[in-house]
């Protein structure tokens, strides 16, 4: 139990639509990752928020962006969605500074039709 | 971005057995993580390590950070079922920088 958790566990969309999914940080943790695992694959990494800045960003189009709240929760907005953003969707949290770890979140199972 | 590569790409073994896998990239890697995934869950961190040569145990598992920085070993001693599952590995370059995953080692063990 990481005390990371996510929501929604699945969701569907068709494309074209927008999405946000949520992540609520470790207690004591100060950024939040967040990754894309298509099936099969690793997780890709997407960015990383640290004191609700942007501090990183993976090879990922704008229409993927996101928020970091000063209580450390964080959302990932995905505009005008496409089928191959049909992904697992994890939130992982850590702390910046000396040894750093990431911890995961269970995820989003999205689904884009 | 960088390229993790693990190898073997899947393992059937007979439980009791030993594991051996491990991590190559052509970059030299300031941290690795080792982490297990269950199908549709999120990774659970086995071991972290941060330096060269080092060696970390968890368990039944071992770790160990390569001496050249750009690799890095898992083993599992005296494999169990519920070790089934897809081990990858993380290595960042830098500290405050991204963590990239390799494409992971799947994992069966027979009973």
């Amino acid at each position: 139990e990481t005390g990371v958790t996510q929501s929604p566990t699945h969701l569907i969309k068709t494309r074209g639509q927008q999405v946000t999914l949520r992540c609520s940080s470790q207690s004591g943790h100060n950024t939040v990752s967040w990754y894309q695992q298509a099936l099969g694959q690793g997780p890709q990494f997407i960015f990383q928020y640290y004191r609700e800045e942007e501090n990183g960003r993976g090879n990922f189009p704008p229409r993927f962006s996101g928020l970091q709240f000063p209580n450390y929760s964080s959302e990932l907005n995905v505009n005008a969605l496409e089928l191959d953003d049909s992904a697992l969707y994890l939130c992982a949290s850590g702390v910046l500074a000396g040894k750093e770890t990431q911890y995961f979140g269970p995820g989003t199972r999205l689904l884009v039709l | 971005g960088q390229q993790l590569n693990q190898s073997p790409q899947s393992m059937f073994i007979q439980e009791g057995e030993d594991v051996s896998m491990n991590c190559t990239s052509s970059s030299i890697f300031n941290t690795w993580l080792w982490y297990k995934q269950d199908p549709g869950e999120g990774p659970v961190l086995l071991i972290a390590l941060y330096k060269a040569g080092e060696l970390t145990s968890n368990g039944r598992l071992t770790a160990q950070f390569g001496i050249t920085r750009k690799d890095s070993f898992l083993n599992i001693s005296a494999s169990i079922p519920s070790d089934v599952g897809i081990y990858f590995c993380a290595g960042q370059l830098d500290p405050g920088n991204q963590f990239y995953f390799g494409t992971g080692t799947s994992l069966t063990v027979i009973p």
